[in-house]
């Protein structure tokens, strides 16, 4: 069983779409987080979810906006796509994060998007 | 958050204990040490993290420094499997910010 999914694997658009990546845990976790990693590998956190509710929201341009339904999946939904949003978006989910933990963190499998 | 240091790339033998120096000096009391490793084109993977003793588990070892302000992971048997890109960071693990890494070639 997958403990962290995300769909798409890969994603390739044209400038100006708007896209989504979805991601679900079945690791009954509390805290779930999106990373980027860019071309030079650097990974960089740009938001955590404590159950459905945001508490790090990095310097992500409002363009990003993540979408927590339920404290298994946390969505990050893309406007107007440039072509500086191409990077492999990790998703990522621990058992109780905020501060206070030593909790691992789970990575999904990442998701490849490549803008045109 | 402390900032880290590692080498950019290591290699290592097959059969040979892998130790991968990492330096933190700017570490504050309530940090902890993490390690991570990314395999290629796969999400990060947790290996171990250790706030000042020495900690050991079924992947790997972490020495930290008495002072903390440099840590050591050890992989005691690297296999091939092991090639990947280790990183070491500092902090909560709330809010990971991963350096450079390095890169660790396992040579058979």
């Amino acid at each position: 069983d997958t403990a962290v999914s995300q769909t798409p694997k890969y994603l390739v658009t044209q400038m100006g779409n708007d896209k989504s990546i979805k991601c679900e845990q079945n690791l009954g976790h509390d805290t779930m987080y999106w990373y980027k990693q860019d071309s030079k590998k650097f990974l960089k956190i740009m938001f955590s979810y404590n159950n459905k509710e945001l508490i790090i929201n990095e310097t992500v341009p409002n363009r990003f906006s993540p979408k927590s339904p339920d404290k298994a999946h946390l969505n990050l939904h893309i406007n107007s796509l440039e072509l500086g949003d191409s990077a492999v978006y990790f998703c990522a989910s621990s058992q109780r994060g905020s501060g206070v933990s030593t909790d691992t963190q789970y990575f999904g499998p990442g998701t490849r998007l490549t803008v045109l | 958050d402390a900032k880290t240091t590692q080498p950019p790339s290591m290699d290592c033998a097959e059969g040979r204990a892998a130790n991968l120096p990492c330096n933190h000096s700017t570490i504050s009391g309530n940090e902890y040490v993490y390690w991570y490793r990314q395999i290629h084109s796969q999400g990060p993977q947790y290996i171990i993290h250790g706030l000042k003793n020495n900690e050991t588990n079924e992947m790997a070892s972490l020495i930290i420094t008495e002072d903390r302000k440099s840590s050591t992971l050890i992989l005691p048997h690297a296999t091939l499997r092991d090639t990947a890109v280790y990183y070491c960071f500092c902090g909560r693990d709330d809010k990971i910010i991963f350096g450079k890494g390095t890169r660790l070639h396992i040579l058979p």
